[in-house]
Protein backbone atom coordinates (compact mmCIF):
# COMPACT_ATOMS: atom_id res chain seq x y z
CA UNK A 1 0.00 0.00 0.00
CA UNK A 2 1.41 3.71 -0.86
CA UNK A 3 1.08 5.68 1.91
CA UNK A 4 1.75 8.73 -0.83
CA UNK A 5 -0.81 8.12 -4.09
CA UNK A 6 -0.09 10.13 -6.98
CA UNK A 7 -2.65 10.31 -9.87
CA UNK A 8 -2.58 10.51 -12.78
CA UNK A 9 0.38 8.05 -13.37
CA UNK A 10 0.60 9.08 -17.34
CA UNK A 11 -0.43 12.42 -18.25
CA UNK A 12 0.20 13.25 -22.20
CA UNK A 13 -0.84 17.01 -23.23
CA UNK A 14 0.12 19.53 -25.92
CA UNK A 15 1.58 22.45 -25.87
CA UNK A 16 0.03 25.15 -23.95
CA UNK A 17 -2.83 22.86 -22.30
CA UNK A 18 -3.15 23.34 -18.26
CA UNK A 19 -2.57 19.99 -15.94
CA UNK A 20 -2.80 19.49 -12.36
CA UNK A 21 -0.81 16.33 -10.59
CA UNK A 22 -1.57 15.39 -6.94
CA UNK A 23 -0.44 13.66 -4.47
CA UNK A 24 -2.88 11.91 -1.55
CA UNK A 25 -2.67 10.21 1.42
CA UNK A 26 -4.47 8.97 4.92
CA UNK A 27 -1.77 10.10 6.97
CA UNK A 28 -0.67 13.97 7.99
CA UNK A 29 2.48 15.27 7.15
CA UNK A 30 4.18 17.73 8.30
CA UNK A 31 5.88 19.21 4.97
CA UNK A 32 5.57 17.52 1.42
CA UNK A 33 8.32 17.72 -1.47
CA UNK A 34 8.26 17.65 -5.13
CA UNK A 35 11.01 16.43 -7.48
CA UNK A 36 11.40 16.26 -11.25
CA UNK A 37 13.44 14.05 -12.62
CA UNK A 38 14.59 14.30 -16.33
CA UNK A 39 15.44 10.78 -18.11
CA UNK A 40 19.14 9.59 -17.33
CA UNK A 41 19.11 12.00 -14.41
CA UNK A 42 18.46 11.94 -10.81
CA UNK A 43 15.01 13.93 -9.01
CA UNK A 44 15.77 17.32 -8.27
CA UNK A 45 14.35 19.03 -5.69
CA UNK A 46 11.29 21.68 -6.89
CA UNK A 47 9.71 23.14 -3.65
CA UNK A 48 8.92 22.25 -0.23
CA UNK A 49 5.79 23.01 1.21
CA UNK A 50 5.22 23.21 5.40
CA UNK A 51 2.27 25.02 5.89
CA UNK A 52 -1.11 23.53 5.47
CA UNK A 53 -3.13 25.99 2.81
CA UNK A 54 0.25 26.57 1.71
CA UNK A 55 0.46 28.24 -1.76
CA UNK A 56 3.90 28.63 -3.89
CA UNK A 57 4.47 29.53 -7.07
CA UNK A 58 7.60 28.76 -9.27
CA UNK A 59 7.78 30.39 -12.65
CA UNK A 60 4.23 28.34 -14.23
CA UNK A 61 4.00 25.71 -11.89
CA UNK A 62 1.97 26.42 -8.71
CA UNK A 63 1.94 24.04 -5.49
CA UNK A 64 -0.61 23.78 -3.18
CA UNK A 65 -0.11 22.13 0.35
CA UNK A 66 -3.80 20.97 1.89
CA UNK A 67 -5.12 22.75 4.69
CA UNK A 68 -5.19 19.38 6.37
CA UNK A 69 -1.58 18.19 5.39
CA UNK A 70 -2.73 15.30 3.44
CA UNK A 71 -2.59 16.16 0.38
CA UNK A 72 -0.80 18.22 -2.66
CA UNK A 73 -1.16 19.14 -5.65
CA UNK A 74 1.19 20.52 -8.64
CA UNK A 75 -0.38 22.90 -11.46
CA UNK A 76 1.54 23.55 -14.54
CA UNK A 77 -0.10 26.35 -16.80
CA UNK A 78 0.75 26.70 -20.72
CA UNK A 79 3.01 23.49 -20.44
CA UNK A 80 5.67 23.16 -22.31
CA UNK A 81 7.81 20.52 -23.99
CA UNK A 82 10.77 21.40 -21.51
CA UNK A 83 8.15 20.27 -18.58
CA UNK A 84 8.36 16.88 -19.52
CA UNK A 85 9.58 14.09 -16.92
CA UNK A 86 8.64 12.26 -13.63
CA UNK A 87 7.25 14.23 -11.03
CA UNK A 88 7.31 12.93 -7.41
CA UNK A 89 6.06 13.83 -4.17
CA UNK A 90 7.88 13.13 -0.99
CA UNK A 91 7.32 13.39 2.71
CA UNK A 92 8.52 12.42 5.86
CA UNK A 93 7.03 9.68 7.31
CA UNK A 94 7.63 9.56 11.06
CA UNK A 95 6.69 5.93 11.87
CA UNK A 96 9.52 5.42 9.15
CA UNK A 97 12.47 7.20 11.40
CA UNK A 98 11.36 10.38 9.92
CA UNK A 99 12.39 9.31 6.60
CA UNK A 100 11.29 10.52 3.12
CA UNK A 101 8.82 8.19 1.40
CA UNK A 102 7.89 8.69 -2.21
CA UNK A 103 4.58 8.46 -4.26
CA UNK A 104 4.70 6.34 -7.57
CA UNK A 105 5.30 9.20 -9.51
CA UNK A 106 3.46 11.17 -12.23
CA UNK A 107 5.21 10.63 -15.83
CA UNK A 108 4.11 13.86 -18.03
CA UNK A 109 4.30 14.12 -21.28
CA UNK A 110 4.26 17.41 -23.58
CA UNK A 111 4.24 17.03 -27.17
CA UNK A 112 4.87 20.60 -29.01
CA UNK B 1 31.66 17.84 -11.31
CA UNK B 2 28.89 16.39 -10.03
CA UNK B 3 28.26 16.34 -5.71
CA UNK B 4 26.78 12.69 -5.67
CA UNK B 5 28.67 10.48 -8.01
CA UNK B 6 27.51 6.77 -8.94
CA UNK B 7 29.52 4.42 -10.53
CA UNK B 8 29.13 2.24 -12.55
CA UNK B 9 25.62 4.32 -14.55
CA UNK B 10 25.46 0.99 -16.31
CA UNK B 11 26.11 -2.65 -15.73
CA UNK B 12 25.09 -6.04 -17.29
CA UNK B 13 25.30 -9.29 -15.17
CA UNK B 14 23.83 -12.69 -14.85
CA UNK B 15 21.82 -14.49 -12.00
CA UNK B 16 23.87 -15.44 -9.36
CA UNK B 17 27.17 -12.65 -9.12
CA UNK B 18 28.26 -10.89 -7.03
CA UNK B 19 27.52 -6.83 -7.52
CA UNK B 20 28.55 -3.35 -6.07
CA UNK B 21 27.23 -0.29 -6.49
CA UNK B 22 29.59 2.78 -5.45
CA UNK B 23 28.59 6.58 -4.44
CA UNK B 24 30.94 8.77 -3.74
CA UNK B 25 29.74 12.60 -2.19
CA UNK B 26 31.53 15.78 -2.20
CA UNK B 27 28.54 17.81 -0.21
CA UNK B 28 29.49 17.43 3.32
CA UNK B 29 26.43 15.68 4.35
CA UNK B 30 26.35 12.99 6.87
CA UNK B 31 23.26 11.20 5.86
CA UNK B 32 24.12 9.36 2.56
CA UNK B 33 20.38 6.56 0.95
CA UNK B 34 20.43 3.82 -1.26
CA UNK B 35 16.67 3.66 -3.77
CA UNK B 36 15.61 1.53 -6.02
CA UNK B 37 13.34 2.79 -8.64
CA UNK B 38 10.57 0.73 -10.67
CA UNK B 39 8.27 1.73 -12.96
CA UNK B 40 5.06 2.79 -11.31
CA UNK B 41 6.62 1.79 -7.69
CA UNK B 42 8.27 5.49 -7.52
CA UNK B 43 11.44 5.35 -5.00
CA UNK B 44 12.03 2.85 -2.44
CA UNK B 45 14.15 2.96 0.19
CA UNK B 46 17.09 -0.30 0.62
CA UNK B 47 19.53 1.26 2.76
CA UNK B 48 20.31 4.60 4.93
CA UNK B 49 23.35 5.76 7.07
CA UNK B 50 23.16 8.44 9.12
CA UNK B 51 27.02 8.80 9.96
CA UNK B 52 29.67 6.46 9.17
CA UNK B 53 29.16 4.09 12.39
CA UNK B 54 25.78 4.08 11.41
CA UNK B 55 23.70 1.33 9.02
CA UNK B 56 20.08 1.26 8.72
CA UNK B 57 17.47 -1.00 6.61
CA UNK B 58 14.76 0.62 4.75
CA UNK B 59 11.71 -1.11 3.75
CA UNK B 60 13.18 -3.62 1.29
CA UNK B 61 17.06 -4.27 2.19
CA UNK B 62 16.48 -8.21 1.56
CA UNK B 63 18.96 -9.55 -1.20
CA UNK B 64 21.58 -6.45 -0.26
CA UNK B 65 24.01 -5.21 2.24
CA UNK B 66 25.71 -1.31 2.26
CA UNK B 67 29.31 -0.02 3.75
CA UNK B 68 29.48 2.75 4.76
CA UNK B 69 33.44 3.67 4.46
CA UNK B 70 33.67 7.00 5.26
CA UNK B 71 31.71 10.06 5.54
CA UNK B 72 31.90 10.44 1.72
CA UNK B 73 31.21 7.24 0.33
CA UNK B 74 28.95 5.11 0.69
CA UNK B 75 28.34 1.54 -1.51
CA UNK B 76 25.42 -1.06 -1.88
CA UNK B 77 26.27 -4.92 -2.62
CA UNK B 78 23.86 -7.28 -4.61
CA UNK B 79 25.93 -11.17 -2.78
CA UNK B 80 24.22 -12.88 -5.42
CA UNK B 81 21.93 -10.79 -8.23
CA UNK B 82 18.83 -12.26 -8.95
CA UNK B 83 16.54 -11.13 -11.78
CA UNK B 84 13.87 -9.27 -9.84
CA UNK B 85 17.20 -6.93 -8.87
CA UNK B 86 16.96 -5.30 -12.47
CA UNK B 87 16.19 -1.70 -11.44
CA UNK B 88 17.53 1.65 -11.44
CA UNK B 89 19.73 2.57 -8.43
CA UNK B 90 19.74 5.70 -6.82
CA UNK B 91 22.31 6.84 -4.34
CA UNK B 92 21.02 10.35 -2.17
CA UNK B 93 22.70 12.49 0.45
CA UNK B 94 21.02 15.12 2.89
CA UNK B 95 21.75 17.78 5.33
CA UNK B 96 18.79 16.88 7.86
CA UNK B 97 16.60 14.41 8.69
CA UNK B 98 13.71 14.57 6.29
CA UNK B 99 15.34 17.59 4.42
CA UNK B 100 15.66 17.78 0.75
CA UNK B 101 17.85 14.89 -0.87
CA UNK B 102 20.58 15.08 -3.49
CA UNK B 103 20.42 12.35 -5.55
CA UNK B 104 23.40 10.95 -8.31
CA UNK B 105 22.26 10.43 -11.59
CA UNK B 106 21.86 6.29 -11.44
CA UNK B 107 23.47 2.74 -11.63
CA UNK B 108 20.91 0.87 -14.11
CA UNK B 109 21.38 -2.82 -13.47
CA UNK B 110 20.28 -5.45 -15.29
CA UNK B 111 20.67 -9.11 -14.00
CA UNK B 112 19.99 -12.16 -17.14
Amino acid sequence: TQLLEQSPQFLSIQEGENLTVYCNSSSVFSSLQWYRQEPGEGPVLLVTVVTGGEVKKLKRLTFQFGDARKDSSLHITAAQPGDTGLYLCAGPFYNQGGKLIFGQGTELSVKP
Amino acid sequence: DADVTQTPRNRITKTGKRIMLECSQTKGHDRMYWYRQDPGLGLRLIYYSFDVKDINKGEISDGYSVSRQAQAKFSLSLESAIPNQTALYFCATSGRLAGELFFGEGSRLTVL
